[in-house]
């Protein structure tokens, strides 16, 4: 059974249109992370939540915004999205333990025109 | 954070061993070194984990250094599912959680 579900898989938006990815898990981890990861490149954390605890990357652009109004749902805004937020967006949870294992869902791709 | 140093690519044959190095000349004393791999179109995915020893289980053998500057990933019998870029990461046990920062990686081809 999937653990760390993500949706949709494949999502295609217009410059400036605001759009939202989707994360659940069935894990009851303490600790979710959203990262983005362009063509032929490393995945890069924008933000994680410890709990209720937002914390973001000191580099993550404002365009960029999450939500997780509970332990099992997590949400990646993007208000205007710009060409250059084409990427992969995966989603990631762990315990809160520094050597757990990070689960990773299986990305939306995301496409803007 | 410190970082890790990996060879951009390397090749193996089907069913041979595949040894991926990595450099972390900066580790500090409570930095844990992780390794996950990401298949083609998936998200990525644990392989090991260690602190000083070296670490074994179902999909790979973890061997550290004894100065832990440098560990290396051992795939015993490489398949074609082993196809992937491989990450080797450090994160801190100095936070209440491992937040990973990953390197560029390196991508592994396995021939027939």
């Amino acid at each position: 059974d999937a653990m760390v579900i993500q949706n949709p898989r494949y999502q295609v938006t217009q410059f400036g249109k605001p759009v939202t990815l989707s994360c659940s898990q069935t894990l009851n981890h303490n600790v979710m992370y959203w990262y983005q990861q362009k063509s032929s490149q490393a995945p890069k954390l924008l933000f994680h939540y410890y709990d209720k605890d937002f914390n973001n990357e000191a580099d993550t652009p404002d365009n960029f915004q999450s939500r997780r109004p509970n332990t099992s749902f997590c949400f990646l805004d993007i208000r205007s999205p710009g060409l250059g937020d084409t990427a992969m967006y995966l989603c990631a949870t762990s315990r809160d333990d520094p050597t757990d294992t990070q689960y990773f869902g299986p990305g939306t791709r995301l496409t803007v025109l | 954070d410190a970082k890790t140093t990996q060879p951009n690519s390397m090749e193996s044959n089907e069913e041979e061993p595949v040894h991926l190095p990595c450099n972390h000349s900066t580790i500090s004393g409570t930095d844990y070194i992780h390794w996950y791999r990401q298949l083609p179109s998936q998200g990525p995915e644990y392989v090991i984990h260690g602190l000083t020893s070296n670490v074994n289980n179902r999909m790979a053998s973890l061997a550290i250094a004894e100065d832990r500057k440098s560990s290396t990933l051992i795939l015993h019998r490489a398949t074609l599912r082993d196809a992937a870029v491989y990450y080797c990461i450090l994160s801190s046990f100095g936070t209440s959680y491992g937040k990973l920062t990953f390197g560029q990686g390196t991508i592994l081809t396995v021939h027939p």
